[in-house]
C-alpha cells in the first residue's frame, strides 16, 4: 500500500515563527501536493511538485513556500506563521498509470492540524 | 477555470436508506471527474472516479456516480446507507491527465447516519 506521512500530527506555533511541516511517501510518486483544508472552504492547493526540485504555484501559495530536494519528500514551509495560516494541512501524492497518464488519484497523508497562536 | 459545486454542505440520513450526494461542475470540455471521502481524522481516499466511456462508474464500498453532460453533474449514489460511510464527500475536477494535471475541490458534503 502506499504510505503518505506527514511527520507531525497537531503543531502548536506562535505568530512569526517558522513552521516545517514534512511529508514523506514511500511509492516514488512523481507528483507531490500540499493543500489546505478550511470547514466550509474544501480543499484548496497551496503548491504542488511534478518532480525533484520542480515546483509550481497552486491557488493560495501567498505566505508559504516549498521544498522537495528529494523525490520522497515534500517539505511546506511557514517563513512567518500567522494566525489566519491555522488550519488543517494535506500533503498528497501521484504517479502516472501504465499509459503514462496522470489519473488524478491523490494518495493522502492523515493531516497535519496547525494552530498559531 | 474549472470548478465543482457541492450544493449541500449537511445531510442526514438513516441508516438502510438511499443516498445521493450532488455535484456540478463548471468546464467547458470534458472533465475528469472523482470522488473522495475523509473519515474523521484521516486523509483523503478515492472512491471512484470519470474519465469517459460508460457514465456510470462503480467504485469501493458499494458507491456509484453517473455523469451527466447535459446537467453538469456528477452525483455520488449508495443504494443503503451504512452507519460506517459516515464521513465527510468531496467531489474533485481536474482538466487533463498531464503531468501538471491539478484537482479542483469542492467544498464537501459532511454525512451523517442515524441508526
Amino acid at each position: 500500500d502506499v504510505k503518505v506521512t506527514q511527520s507531525s500530527r497537531y503543531l502548536v506555533k506562535r505568530t512569526g515563527e517558522k513552521v516545517f511541516l514534512e511529508c514523506v511517501q514511500d511509492m516514488d510518486h512523481e507528483n507531490m501536493f500540499w493543500y489546505r483544508q478550511d470547514p466550509g472552504l474544501g480543499l484548496r492547493l497551496i503548491y504542488f511538485s511534478y518532480d525533484v526540485k520542480m515546483k509550481e504555484k497552486g491557488d493560495i501559495p501567498e505566505g508559504y513556500s516549498v521544498s522537495r530536494e528529494k523525490k520522497e519528500r515534500f517539505s511546506l514551509i511557514l517563513e512567518s506563521a500567522s494566525t489566519n495560516q491555522t488550519s488543517m494541512y494535506l500533503c498528497a501524492s501521484r504517479t502516472k498509470t501504465s499509459g503514462g497518464y496522470y489519473t488524478g488519484e491523490l494518495f493522502f497523508g492523515e493531516g497535519s492540524r496547525l494552530t498559531v497562536l | 477555470a474549472q470548478s465543482v459545486t457541492q450544493p449541500d454542505i449537511h445531510i442526514t440520513v438513516s441508516e438502510g436508506a438511499s443516498l445521493e450526494l450532488r455535484c456540478n461542475y463548471s468546464y467547458g470540455a470534458t472533465p475528469y471527474l472523482f470522488w473522495y471521502v475523509q473519515s474523521p481524522g484521516q486523509g483523503l481516499q478515492l472512491l471512484l472516479k470519470y474519465f469517459s466511456g460508460d457514465t456510470l462508474v462503480q467504485g469501493i464500498k458499494g458507491f456509484e456516480a453517473e455523469f451527466k453532460r447535459s446537467q453538469s453533474s456528477f452525483n455520488l449514489r449508495k443504494p443503503s446507507v451504512h452507519w460506517s460511510d459516515a464521513a465527510e464527500y468531496f467531489c474533485a475536477v481536474a482538466r487533463y491527465t498531464g503531468t501538471a494535471s491539478k484537482l479542483t475541490f469542492g467544498t464537501g458534503t459532511r454525512l451523517q447516519v442515524t441508526l
